[in-house]
């Protein structure tokens, strides 16, 4: 069965430290894998994609990293801020023609 | 442009009412999808266009009907909706046949059915 698994559920951590979010997946055939930020009430926003051949993928603050092997993800956050509060998203598309798998999301909370 | 636009962003309608919710994208995308996303849980697939035409339906009850009349507009059209079709309703576009890149959700329009 293809299922996307992020743990933990929710978190909350003081600005300015890291954190790290997990995302394990058994989708297949693996295409890529997305982390998204969704903000309540909004849409998510793509923070990284990674196909099968790429370990490690930056955007600013965010690194996404990937195991394929495994089939394990996760996101590292550094030096957190108030504004990375937010729901984060691990997406999988499987090889099937825009099929998408959807993990429950990780609820960040940075305190000041 | 790279965004995926959708109006109206919150809306209130009554059972009986009839409404639509427009999503538009001009990245040349050839695929369009709606998802459902209720409070605390992850959007849920409801339709894909490809090529304007219907790729997928996960079952959504015919209260809800979608419409792509070109490659960059999907519309979903809504009638005797419940209470409990209240919810976000996304909408998304990728490069049809391509999912490395480019797929990109608009910012959502909340429904409230009263």
């Amino acid at each position: 069965k293809n299922q996307v698994e992020q743990s933990p559920q929710s978190l909350i951590i003081l600005e300015g430290k890291n954190c790290t979010l997990q995302c394990n997946y058994t989708v297949s055939p693996f295409s890529n894998l997305r982390w998204y930020k969704q903000d309540t009430g909004r849409g998510p926003v793509s923070l990284t994609i990674m196909t099968f051949s790429e370990n490690t993928k930056s955007n600013g603050r965010y690194t996404a990293t990937l195991d394929a092997d495994t089939k394990q993800s996760s996101l590292h956050i550094t030096a957190s801020q108030l504004s990375d509060s937010a729901s984060y998203i691990c997406v999988v598309s499987a090889g099937n023609f825009n099929k998408f798998y959807f993990g429950s999301g990780t609820k960040l909370n940075v305190k000041p | 442009d790279t965004e995926v636009t959708q109006t109206p962003k919150h809306l209130v309608m009554g059972m009986t009412n009839k409404k639509s919710l427009k999503c538009e994208q001009h990245m040349g995308h050839r695929a369009m999808y709606w998802y459902k996303q209720k409070a605390k849980k992850p959007p849920e697939l409801m339709f894909v266009y490809s090529y304007e035409k219907l790729s997928i339906n996960e079952s959504v009850p015919s209260r809800f009907s979608p419409e792509c009349p070109n490659s960059s507009l999907l519309n979903l059209h809504l009638h005797a909706l419940q209470p409990e079709d209240s919810a976000l309703y996304l909408c998304a576009s990728s490069q049809s046949g391509s999912e490395a890149y480019g797929y990109t959700f608009g910012s959502g329009t909340r429904l409230t059915v009263v």
